[in-house]
C-alpha cells in the first residue's frame, strides 16, 4: 500500500513569508508526528496528533509554528513569518495507534524548506 | 542537552566485515530503543528495536545490544554489504511514542 507522502518535496521561500507543508499519512493510522531535521543533526520532535487533536505540541519552537489535522488524516504544518533558521527538512511520520511501544512510525520523504 | 548521542559521525567498513554503530543515552526513564536507516532524499526507515527488559535482539544480519547500566546500545551488522551504506539513527521512544534521535552515523561499506 501507499506510504506516507509529503508535499512539496522542496520549498524555497523568502524571509518573512508564510508556508504550508502537507502530510498524507498511511490510511488508518491515527497517530501522526512532525519532526524537523537540521543539517548534520537527527530529527527533532515538533508535534504529535492523535486523531484530530494535538496531544503534544511541546516541540514547536515558537508561536510562528502551527499544525492542524482537521479530519484526522491529512495534516498541515504552517509557518508564519519564516526566518532563515527555519531552513531544514520537515519530516512527517504516522503510526497505527501511537501509544504502544511496538507501534512502528513510518516516515515520509520530507519537505526540504529553504528560507532565503 | 542531548539525551541521545551518537559520538561517531562516520564509519567506514570493508564489505563482508562487521559494522558496529554505537549510541549512548542519559535519560534512565527511556525503556524502548530503535534504530532507523536513512538514504539520501528519503525518510528514515525502521530497522530494529529493543525493549529494556532485553539485552539483545537479532533480526537477520542486524543485532542490537543494550547495556542498561552503561546507558549504551550498539547495532551490529554482519556481514556488511555496500547497500547498507546510509545514515543510521539511534532513537529512544518516550511518551505518546515520541522519538528522541541521536545525531546519526554515516556508514560507508566499501566493496
Amino acid at each position: 500500500g501507499a506510504g506516507v507522502s509529503q508535499t512539496p518535496s522542496n520549498k524555497v521561500t523568502e524571509k518573512g513569508k508564510y508556508v504550508e507543508l502537507r502530510c498524507d499519512p498511511i490510511s488508518g493510522h491515527t497517530a501522526l508526528y512532525w519532526y524537523r531535521q537540521s543539517l548534520g543533526q537527527g530529527p527533532e520532535f515538533l508535534i504529535y496528533f492523535q486523531g484530530t487533536g494535538a496531544a503534544d505540541d511541546s516541540g514547536l519552537p515558537n508561536d510562528r509554528f502551527f499544525a492542524v489535522r482537521p479530519e484526522g488524516s491529512v495534516s498541515t504544518l504552517k509557518i508564519q513569518r519564516t526566518e532563515r533558521g527555519d531552513s531544514a527538512v520537515y519530516l512527517c511520520a504516522s503510526s497505527l495507534s501511537g501509544g504502544a511501544r511496538e507501534d512502528t512510525q513510518y516516515f515520509g520523504p520530507g519537505t526540504r524548506l529553504t528560507v532565503l | 542537552d542531548q539525551q541521545v548521542k551518537q559520538n561517531s559521525p562516520s564509519l567506514s567498513v570493508q564489505e563482508g566485515r562487521i559494522s558496529i554503530l554505537n549510541c549512548d543515552y542519559t535519560n534512565s526513564m527511556f525503556d524502548y530503543f530503535l534504530w532507523y536507516k536513512k538514504y539520501p532524499a528519503e525518510g528514515p526507515t525502521f530497522l530494529i528495536s529493543i525493549s529494556s527488559i532485553k539485552d539483545k535482539n537479532e533480526d537477520g544480519r542486524f543485532t542490537v545490544f543494550l547495556n542498561k547500566s552503561a546507558k549504551h546500545l550498539s547495532l551490529h551488522i554482519v556481514p556488511s554489504q555496500p547497500g547498507d551504506s546510509a545514515v543510521y539513527f539511534c532513537a529512544a521512544k518516550g511518551a505518546w511514542g515520541m522519538l528522541t534521535f541521536g545525531g546519526g552515523t554515516r556508514l560507508m561499506v566499501k566493496p
